[in-house]
């Protein structure tokens, strides 16, 4: 079983729609949440981080996590085509300095 | 944010050669990372390296291979030593944000192609 996983899609959304991602994790110990937005030849942009259980708003962005569950989630509000992109997602284990462990990422396309 | 850099941003090498990646963060660093990204896959950590003591490899990389220098806090390189078409990748260095150590940037990437 992978430590991270995320639907490989790409999940299409009309523009002007919530694009929901979604991520899961295998460890309990694991304590801080990234989302990372990847165009195509370009590296990962950190775009949001969460520690706590619940919601953290950004703009139109926001992250989820249910720690319970071992849950994280991105939503993006009014998607635009300039979304498209493969959002990434990263977990840190509580003991693990600052490694970052990433699930495989999903593929949105916003259509216009 | 760390504003980070790297060279060469790619290059196409032949197969038996090595290639240094260099890494540059604007602001003093403890430890820096290097990620290899293969074709249409995720991040993979090679290795974390810290200021002063050796790198930490991750499972299936090696020192022979990728060999790490970390000279003082804002730059680090990593080599590609005795290359083989299927270490064509990206390779990434990333760097906390000085402020915040719990975040993590990226550089701009060195798109290695080897024949």
């Amino acid at each position: 079983q992978k430590e991270v996983e995320q639907n490989s899609g790409p999940l299409s959304v009309p523009e002007g729609a919530i694009a929901s991602l979604n991520c899961t994790y295998s460890d309990r110990g694991s304590q801080s949440f990234f989302w990372y937005r990847q165009y195509s030849g370009k590296s990962p942009e950190l775009i949001m981080f969460i520690y706590s259980n619940g919601d953290k708003e950004d703009g139109r962005f926001t992250a989820q996590l249910n720690k319970a569950s071992q849950y994280v989630s991105l939503l993006i509000r009014d998607s635009q085509p300039s979304d498209s992109a493969t959002y990434l997602c990263a977990v840190r284990v509580g003991n693990a300095g600052n490694m970052l462990t990433f699930g495989g990422g999903t593929r949105l396309m916003v259509k216009p | 944010s760390a504003v980070i850099s790297q060279k060469p941003s790619r290059d196409i090498c032949q197969r038996g050669t090595s290639l240094t990646i260099q890494c540059q963060v604007d602001s003093q660093v403890t430890m820096m990372f290097w990620y290899r990204q293969q074709p249409g896959q995720s991040l993979t950590l090679i290795a974390t390296a810290n200021q002063g003591s050796e790198a930490t490899y991750e499972s299936g990389f090696v020192i022979d291979k990728f060999p790490i220098s970390r000279p003082n806090l804002t730059f680090s390189t990593l080599t590609v030593s005795n290359m083989s078409p299927e270490d064509s990748s990206i390779y990434l260095c990333s760097a906390p944000d000085p402020f915040s150590t719990d975040t993590q940037y990226f550089g701009p990437g060195t798109r290695l192609t080897v024949l």
